[in-house]
């Protein structure tokens, strides 16, 4: 069973801080690593990917991925209370041709004033 | 473009009772999918389907059956409901499956 761990939180960070959330999986062969943000009542949309080792970057989004300790992170930078939300990780294996990802639990963010 | 369409959005059922779960893309995307998201949990996969007569299980797929006979539509079908499959479902799709998810805006069933 291939797994992939979330700290369901909440985080509670203030206005203009940094976010860190973090998600850890167990499938070593995983190629592709999604973060998806899920606001309360609504369905799940992608705000960042990252397929090789280190950062990316896009606005106040940076994707951390670490193979070697099967790790990858989220960081918002700046946090508005419009970040709001939870943060789920997805990650892709590559297992006899599967594409289908396995999701984590999700983090809950909550950025205050 | 409508993307992924869930129909309906709402429902709730009688133990034992059936219904299908409605799932359109008008992206000619080849990769669709059934979720089930409950309270505080991510998404597990029931069913998935690569093409056009071409499906397979998920995680989670007790209880349930899909069809795949064209490329647009994915219904989800629940047989004899449970208490158990009280849940937020949602379809999503992807070109190749190895690309991000589009998905629906769900399906909140309760089941009573």
């Amino acid at each position: 069973q291939k797994e992939v761990e979330q700290n369901s939180g909440p985080l509670s960070v203030p206005e203009g801080a940094i976010a860190s959330l973090n998600c850890t999986y167990s499938d070593r062969g995983s190629q592709s690593f999604f973060w998806y943000r899920q606001y309360s009542g609504k369905s799940p949309e992608l705000i960042m990917f990252i397929y090789s080792n280190g950062d990316k970057e896009d606005g106040r989004f940076t994707a951390q991925l670490n193979k070697a300790s099967q790790y990858v992170s989220l960081l918002i930078r700046d946090s508005q209370p419009s970040d709001s939300a939870t943060y789920l990780c997805a990650v892709r294996p590559l297992t006899g041709g599967s594409y289908i990802p396995t999701f984590g639990r999700g983090t809950s963010l909550i950025v205050h004033p | 473009n409508a993307g992924v369409t869930q129909t309906p959005k709402f429902r709730i059922l009688k133990i034992g009772q059936s219904m299908t779960l409605q799932c359109a893309q008008d992206m000619n995307h080849n990769y669709m999918y059934w979720y089930r998201q409950d309270p505080g949990m991510g998404l597990k996969l029931i069913y998935y389907s690569v093409g056009a007569g071409i499906t397979d299980k998920g995680e989670v797929p007790n209880g349930y059956n899909v069809s795949r006979s064209t490329t647009e539509d994915f219904p989800l079908r629940l047989e004899l409901a449970a208490p158990s499959q009280t849940s937020v479902y949602f379809c999503a799709s992807n070109p190749r499956g190895d690309e991000k998810l589009f998905f629906g805006s769900g399906t909140q069933l309760s089941v009573l």
